[in-house]
């Protein structure tokens, strides 16, 4: 893999459903993995920044697992409610630390 | 008080013109950064800037000049803007340290007509 890459691109959801979403990267030369919140109009807002495999970290309902030796990292959500809707960003950094590569997100829709 | 703060939030102007776009952080970070986000909605790097000295720079051209006064600020200059340059641009700011969170503003809007 060579960019970093998200799937879906877009997800609709009932409320009180589960959800996960995934990112893949490049496994080498990897140094960390952020996954950001971006509603429209409004900052990208950090959820989580994991550099370690094996690594999981857990924000409320929302959950984030990574594995660096493959590449590829999920995002879960449980009991997705409509305030959850928005597009959900990966990046990795890699070789120059400050460097973030961006996917184009999961744009997740949640509805009554 | 917004973390980091960039101005102006919406600009649309004529083809040929100089711009700027300002960028303030009040969360005393070392590193600040811009990025585009392009047609295909990725976020692109364009710059970033560790404790006033520039450290990235990537395939951009050159009539796109960023200017750090301080810190705290990192200003994005464009000159003679064409067409293309019309997108969102994205300042930002973190520890330089990797794995880091790194900070966004709310984007800038630029449309060029």
């Amino acid at each position: 893999i060579l960019n970093v890459e998200q799937s879906p691109q877009s997800l609709h959801v009932q409320e009180g459903d589960s959800t996960n979403f995934t990112c893949s990267f490049p496994s080498s030369n990897f140094y960390a993995l952020h996954w950001y919140r971006w509603e429209t109009a409004k900052s990208p807002e950090a959820l989580f920044v994991m550099t370690l495999n094996g690594d999981e970290k857990k924000k409320g309902r929302i959950s984030a697992t990574l594995n660096t030796k493959e590449g590829y990292s999920y995002l879960y959500i449980k009991g997705s409610q409509p305030e959850d809707s928005a597009t959900y960003l990966c990046a990795s950094s890699t070789g120059t630390a400050s460097k973030l590569t961006f996917g184009t997100g999961t744009r997740l829709q949640v509805t009554l | 008080d917004t973390a980091v703060s960039q101005t102006p939030k919406y600009l649309v102007t004529q083809m040929g013109n100089d711009k700027s776009i300002k960028c303030e952080q009040n969360l005393g970070h070392d590193t600040m950064y811009w990025y585009k986000q392009d047609s295909k909605k990725f976020l692109k790097i364009m710059f970033s800037y560790n404790n006033k000295e520039l450290i990235i720079n990537e395939t951009v051209p050159n009539r796109f000049s960023p200017k750090s006064p301080d810190k705290a600020h990192l200003n994005l200059h464009i000159n003679s803007l064409e067409l293309g340059d019309s997108a969102v641009y994205f300042c930002a700011s973190s520890w330089f340290k990797f794995g880091n969170t790194i900070y966004f503003g709310e984007g800038s809007w630029l449309t060029v007509v």
